[in-house]
């Protein structure tokens, strides 16, 4: 079995801030963990995925997440939020266990203040 | 760039009527994901294709809810009949195997309104 726990519904920054949403998983075997983005009535957009090739992973719009195995997280920063990062942010996980099939995070709104 | 296309964007109906969603996926892509986004909640599989085979269905609700992907490329899924509770963001999804870190990419979404 495979979950994952996204901590804070909503996390609330100041223009030029660092970002850190939160993401903890669950998993029996090695898992694949990514980060999507949302934007209001759009899809989902990935930001940036792990896949066992290295800890530190660097995505799009200077986004980066570091898998921590000992502490089942992934979570996923940003040294200076923009405006335009306001948005909702999913945290997946998959992984044999659960067939390859994705399970997703209830999310985090980002608030972005000026 | 290419990109899951999907139709309508927006569409309310009445309870009790039938609707459906389109989804044409990544040219390529083997896989197919339809999935039910409640508001204020993450993606919720559906039903799973590989190709024109379904993989996982298990959290269809085979009452109401059917789909198909009748030739591999493109794909259906209905809704006979809706009901209030059926009011949410369906979301189509491709990525061009299963399993194995393969990214999935989205479609701009349906977001249905049952009234």
């Amino acid at each position: 079995a495979q979950s994952v726990t996204q901590l804070g519904s909503h996390v609330s920054v100041s223009e030029g801030a660092l970002v850190l949403l939160r993401c903890n998983y669950s998993s029996s075997v090695p898992p694949y963990l990514f980060w999507y983005v949302q934007y209001p009535n759009q899809g989902l957009q990935l930001l940036l995925k792990y896949t066992s090739a290295a800890t530190l992973v660097k995505g799009i719009n200077g986004f980066e997440a570091e898998f921590k195995k000992s502490e089942t997280s992934f979570h996923l920063t940003k040294p200076s939020a923009h405006m335009s990062d306001a948005a909702e942010y999913f945290c997946a996980v998959s992984s044999s266990g659960g067939s390859y099939i994705p399970t997703f995070g209830r999310g985090t709104s980002l608030i972005v203040h000026p | 760039e290419a990109e899951v296309a999907q139709s309508p964007r927006y569409k309310i109906t009445e309870k009790s009527q039938a609707v459906a969603f389109w989804c044409d996926p990544i040219s390529g892509h083997a896989t197919l994901y339809w999935y039910r986004q409640i508001l204020g909640q993450g993606p919720e599989l559906l039903v799973q294709f590989q190709d024109e085979s379904v993989v996982d269905d298990s959290q269809l609700p085979k009452d109401r809810f059917s789909a198909e992907r009748l030739k591999g490329v493109d794909s259906t899924l209905k809704i006979q009949p809706a009901e209030l509770g059926d009011s949410a963001m369906y979301l189509c999804a491709s990525s061009y195997l299963s399993g194995q870190g393969y990214e999935q990419y989205f479609g701009p979404g349906t977001r249905l309104t049952v009234t």
